[in-house]
């Protein structure tokens, strides 16, 4: 069974850092892209950012460049997002997310269960 | 980025009704979307990927329709279960999210 538990979340004070950890198991993590997509409260989902199975290759949303960076641990099955410089807007709940490619598409097959980062003073 | 918009916004709906909801992309996407449901305080479910094919273990009384720009989530006979929010991805380029259809009890 695929599971994908993250934690790390809680509350940061803008311009503060937090790191976000996803345990993946269940499937061959190394052979995966991972993505973070979060949800601000009461809103809709934003992709984030991916990493390619390697981690050789990454991406990240325009809003988030510069201050977030993925990061994968293929020996430990561990995806993280290191979130530096946070914004009062970065607040949402975010989750880890196993992308798959099937008949050529790419979607997101697996999400974790969500950790809440809450950026205030 | 490519937008994406869904419509309606919300809807009321009954147990056993038909219900349609539409995703515009801002350019064509030609296949590359994905339909996801996502109920309170819980992570988004894949229902529909490739625009029309059925995710396993997804009961087939949804469906998915379209390609280039419109595209379309019918749920043919609407069950208790299937009052959530549904959420369109295009994975043309960097993903995209519509802003969500919230099917609520009529």
């Amino acid at each position: 069974e695929v599971q994908l538990v993250e934690s790390g979340g809680g509350l940061v004070q803008p311009g503060g850092s937090l790191r976000l950890s996803c345990a993946a198991s269940g499937f061959t993590f190394s052979s995966y892209a991972m993505s973070w997509v979060r949800q601000a409260p009461g809103k809709g989902l934003e992709w984030v950012s991916t990493i390619s199975d390697s981690g050789g290759s990454t991406y990240y949303a325009d809003s988030v460049k510069g201050r977030f960076t993925i990061s994968r641990d293929n020996s430990k099955n561990m995806l993280y997002l290191q979130m530096n410089s946070l914004r009062a807007e970065d607040t949402a709940v975010y989750y880890c997310a196993k992308r798959i490619a099937m008949a050529g598409m790419l979607y997101f097959d697996y999400w974790g269960q969500g950790t809440l980062v809450t950026v205030s003073s | 980025d490519i937008q994406m918009t869904q419509s309606p916004p919300s809807l009321s709906a009954s147990v056993g009704d038909r219900v349609t909801i539409t995703c515009r992309a801002s350019q064509s996407i030609s296949s590359y979307l994905s339909w996801y449901q996502q109920k309170p305080g819980k992570a988004p479910k894949v229902l529909i990927y490739a625009a029309s094919n059925l995710q396993g273990g997804v009961p087939s009384r949804f469906s998915g329709s379209g390609s280039g720009t419109d595209f379309t989530l019918t749920i043919s006979s609407l069950q208790p279960e299937d009052f959530a929010t549904y959420y369109c991805q295009q994975s043309y380029s960097t993903p995209t999210f519509g802003g969500g259809t919230k099917v609520e009890i009529k």
